[in-house]
């Protein structure tokens, strides 16, 4: 099983939608959560960190269930610039490395 | 504020051929982490430097090596390179020092392409 696994994708959706992406982890001792977004062909930039209580900014709103070792991103009303790879991101135990999904490609599409 | 830069932005070798790649972080950090990205998969961990030395490795080859000097900079080596060898070589910035957030910011990237 790979450390970090999300939603094979793609996902082309219409302007306006919402919409989710999961994400799973294996290693119970994960400490910190990250959702990257990554534009083709660029680096990955950090979108938002994901904490236990949940958080929100703006359109975007993550979550992260420990028991389960569930993350998710869920966008709402997208925009065409919301196009992009989203990466699901887990640190190590010490925080020390980051372990990346493979990525989920959305498409916003007018 | 200057960002995580890289360099050079794009590199062609040959199999056999040895490269490096360098870096330098964002004003502030300390810590340096080096990843490889392969067209279509999430970046894989390859090392990580902080006060000169290599803190943690991932599953990479001794052909990988780096360094980390006294300015925080840092450069990755890679020997006897590979086809398979061929990706976007990203360097991340950090500040061990500061617990309160392991945030990585990453640089833009050097593209290795191996003929």
């Amino acid at each position: 099983r790979k450390e970090v696994e999300q939603d094979p994708g793609p996902f082309n959706v219409p302007e306006g939608a919402t919409v989710a992406f999961n994400c799973t982890y294996s290693n119970s001792a994960s400490q910190s959560f990250f959702w990257y977004r990554q534009d083709c062909r660029k680096e990955p930039k950090l979108l938002m960190s994901v904490y236990s209580s949940g958080n929100e900014d703006g359109r975007f709103t993550a979550q992260l269930n420990r028991a389960s070792q569930y993350i998710s991103l869920l966008i709402r009303d997208s925009k065409l610039s919301d196009s992009a790879t989203y990466l699901c991101v887990v640190t190590g135990p010490y925080g020390q490395n980051f372990v990346f999904g493979p990525g989920t490609r959305l498409s916003v599409l007018p | 504020d200057a960002g995580v830069t890289q360099s050079p932005t794009h590199l062609i070798k040959t199999r056999g051929q040895q490269v490096t790649l360098r870096c330098s972080p964002k004003s502030g950090h300390d810590t340096v982490s080096w990843y490889q990205q392969a067209l279509g998969q999430g970046p894989q961990f390859i090392f990580q430097y902080y006060e000169e030395e290599e803190r943690q490795r991932g599953n990479f080859p001794d052909r990988f090596s780096g360094h980390q000097f006294p300015n925080y900079s840092s450069e990755l080596n890679v020997n006897a390179l590979l086809l398979g060898d061929s990706a976007l070589y990203l360097c991340a910035s950090s500040m061990l020092t500061d617990p309160s957030t392991d945030t990585q910011y990453f640089g833009p990237g050097t593209r290795l392409t191996v003929l």
